[in-house]
């Protein structure tokens, strides 16, 4: 049982690149969330997903979109990266109460 | 909008103290409120979940209590050991059907040997 797993654990872009965060769970749970983590300010919620097939935006969705093709997987779009987008990102899945964290992503836009 | 501060942003004790994290919330609508430990470089562990009808939560060393009334929450830590240095963090979770969290910035604790 490996929990919350993110892919990758680092990366570096230059603006304007695009990419895509993997995160995967095998817990059967139902909820999932991508979150930033910026230094002094916590963590905010980008984007969630409350279903297969389904996703809602969060508190700072923009410049990121989502996908949740399969329930054990939720994927973070980058289209265009920004020097703001420099933050590590963490993928949390729940059921029901508890929220369960991946080791994060280490992204810096140079 | 739900606010969560946690005060102070930093800790240091020396080995074997008992000590007290503070954390409070400006909405008292909430589902439950969850005690995280972040260790440097890593994700988050969740430490004790307390429900909103609940008063308190032990677990081990760690007891967390919830006043809901007064907005606020504490994490006791008895007689703390270096390997407890650490971020803590609590994050609320809203009444009704959403369930995100709200996180506070966390409090980063030093114990000294």
């Amino acid at each position: 049982n490996a929990g919350v797993t993110q892919t990758p654990k680092f990366r570096v872009l230059k603006t304007g690149q695009s990419m895509t965060l993997l995160c995967a769970q095998d817990m059967n749970h139902e909820y999932m969330y991508w979150y930033r983590q910026d230094p002094g300010m916590g963590l905010r919620l980008i984007h969630y997903s409350v279903g297969e097939g389904t996703t809602a935006k969060g508190e700072v969705p923009d410049g990121y979109n989502v996908s949740r093709l399969k329930k054990q997987n939720f994927l973070l779009g980058l289209e265009s990266a920004a020097p703001s987008q420099t933050s590590v990102y963490f993928c949390a899945s729940s059921y029901p109460n508890e929220q369960y964290f991946g080791p994060g992503t280490r992204l810096t836009v140079t | 909008k739900q606010e969560v501060t946690q005060i102070p942003a930093a800790l240091s004790v020396p080995e074997g103290e008992n000590l007290v994290l503070n954390c409070s919330f400006t909405d008292s609508a909430i589902y439950n409120l969850q005690w995280f430990r972040q260790d440097p470089g890593k994700g988050l562990t969740s430490l004790l979940l307390i429900q909103s009808s609940q008063r308190e939560q032990t677990s081990g060393r760690l007891n967390a209590s919830l006043d809901k009334s007064s907005g606020r929450s504490t994490l006791y830590i008895a007689a703390s050991q270096p390997g407890d240095s650490a971020t803590y963090l609590c994050a609320v979770r809203p009444s009704g059907s959403a369930r995100q969290l709200t996180f506070g910035s966390g409090t980063q604790l030093t114990v000294l040997p």
